[in-house]
């Protein structure tokens, strides 16, 4: 099983809306709508920010939210402020197994 | 509210078995659904899925680690428990354990504890 594919990174300014893209297979992704994101900011642990594709955890900016397509989930970041500078991470299951992403670093001009 | 805390050596030497612990509260292992796991993450590196074990004992391991991964939990402690044989420098990263809610999302994080393989 690889990792879920990611891009390295991707940028916006403050205000603008990103999107972040995670692609698996018909294994992972495509079959379960059991794709989560997490945001990572230097030196701490990760912080779920959407489960279940779309769903967002109690206290997280209704700024971000998610979806899927096939075997493509998406994250979508809008209004963007400096404090959304950090990695995101998409993650999996995948029957036995979980999967993360690469990982995407994402930059507020 | 949930908390997990990892603990363990912060150095082992290569081929050395690693044992790490989390012990953690406002949860039960024991509850229906509820699962505990580990994830690492290598210097500037991605998060990479470990381990898991659920409420009823079950377990899951990554694959491409499964040979050398132990989970365990111990409902009475409120720990789990992972062991890694045969360790080697490129398994130095920082060790997270983290609560897996019932959405297959992992939602409370510990601070993490850097491991460092070398001799």
């Amino acid at each position: 099983q690889s990792a879920l594919t990611q891009p390295a990174s991707v940028s916006g300014s403050p205000g603008q809306s990103i999107t972040i893209s995670c692609t698996g297979t018909s294994s992972d992704v495509g079959s379960y709508n059991l794709v989560s994101w997490y945001q990572q900011h230097p030196g701490k642990a990760p912080k779920l920010m959407i489960y279940e594709g779309s769903k967002r955890p109690s206290g997280v900016s209704n700024r971000f939210s998610g979806s899927k397509s096939g075997n493509t989930a998406s994250l979508t970041i809008s209004g963007l402020q400096a404090e959304d500078e950090a990695d995101y991470y998409c993650c999996s299951y995948a029957g036995s197994s979980t999967l993360f992403g690469g990982g995407t670093k994402l930059t507020v001009l | 509210q949930i908390t997990l805390k990892e603990s363990g050596p912060t150095l082992v030497k290569p081929t050395q078995t690693l044992t790490l612990t989390c012990t953690f509260s406002g949860f039960s292992l024991s509850t229906s659904g509820v699962g505990v796991g580990w994830i690492r993450q290598p210097p500037g590196k991605a998060l990479e899925w470990l381990a898991l074990i659920y409420w009823d004992d079950d377990k899951r391991y990554s694959p491409s680690l499964k040979s050398r991964l132990t989970i365990t939990k111990d409902t009475s402690k409120n720990q789990v428990v992972l062991t890694m044989t045969n360790m080697d420098p490129v398994d130095t990263a920082t060790y997270y354990c983290a609560h897996r809610s019932l959405a297959a999302a992992w939602d409370y994080w510990g601070q993490g504890t850097l491991v460092t393989v070398s001799s």
